[in-house]
């Protein structure tokens, strides 16, 4: 089956602790994002790459990492610096950047800060 | 900077009504406008995609319109079923840049049975 696969579904993280949320895709899409969703507000887009090897900032893009080493492959890293990071993450992917097609989502992860 | 309100944020009615969802957005040089369905603690499903140059786009019972020129769309569901309970959210390209989505904060609906 083609499709998103986020990783873990639920994390919890310590303050001052770095964490590594998975997003893999088996769609060969080019173009791969990071949003974030928290209650009340419309999704916000971290940050996106439009090809291996390449990403650019959203608009919350601080306290947050990624890598783009693979085309099936975008993770986010969750810094310490990120100051309010409970939040619901999700990934999507769609055929190119910039392309009439739709983006397809990840089923999410939901990050807990204790 | 684009902005994508919805209204209502919430809305419950009988099982069987048609119903209307309004989207709007404040800059109208948009790309396409898409409508999603997110369950309760899972991802989006991309429901209806409009292209700019598009009037309407229908699936099922589900009808999306837009009218790019006063910056507003609209998702209509015939028919409403229990299963049709879900937030639906509203989200717009631009014509340049990456395809970046700009959503708007969702309607949740409830359909009683």
């Amino acid at each position: 089956d083609g499709g998103i696969t986020q990783s873990p579904k639920y994390l919890f993280r310590k303050e001052g602790q770095n964490v590594t949320l998975s997003c893999e895709q088996n769609l060969n899409h080019d173009a791969m994002y990071w949003y974030r969703q928290d209650p009340g507000q419309g999704l916000r887009l971290i940050y996106y790459s439009q090809i291996v090897n390449d990403f650019q900032k959203g608009d919350i893009a601080e306290g947050y990492s990624v890598s783009r080493e693979k085309k099936e492959s975008f993770p986010l890293t969750v810094t310490s610096a990120q100051k309010n990071p409970t939040a619901f993450y999700l990934c999507a992917s769609s055929i190119v950047a910039g392309g009439p097609d739709t983006q397809y989502f990840g089923p999410g992860t939901r990050l807990t800060v204790l | 900077k684009q902005e994508v309100t919805q209204i209502p944020a919430a809305l419950s009615v009988p099982e069987g009504e048609n119903l209307v969802l309004n989207c709007s957005f404040t800059d109208s040089a948009i790309y396409n406008l898409q409508w999603f369905r997110q369950d309760p603690g899972k991802g989006l499903t991309s429901l209806l995609l409009i292209q700019s140059s598009q009037r309407e786009q229908t699936s099922g019972r589900l009808n999306a319109s837009l009218d790019k020129s006063s910056g507003r769309s609209t998702l209509y569901i015939a028919a409403s079923q229990p299963g049709d309970s879900a937030t639906y959210l509203c989200a717009v390209s631009h014509q340049t840049g990456a395809n970046n989505l700009f959503f708007g904060t969702g309607t949740r609906l409830t359909v009683i049975p």
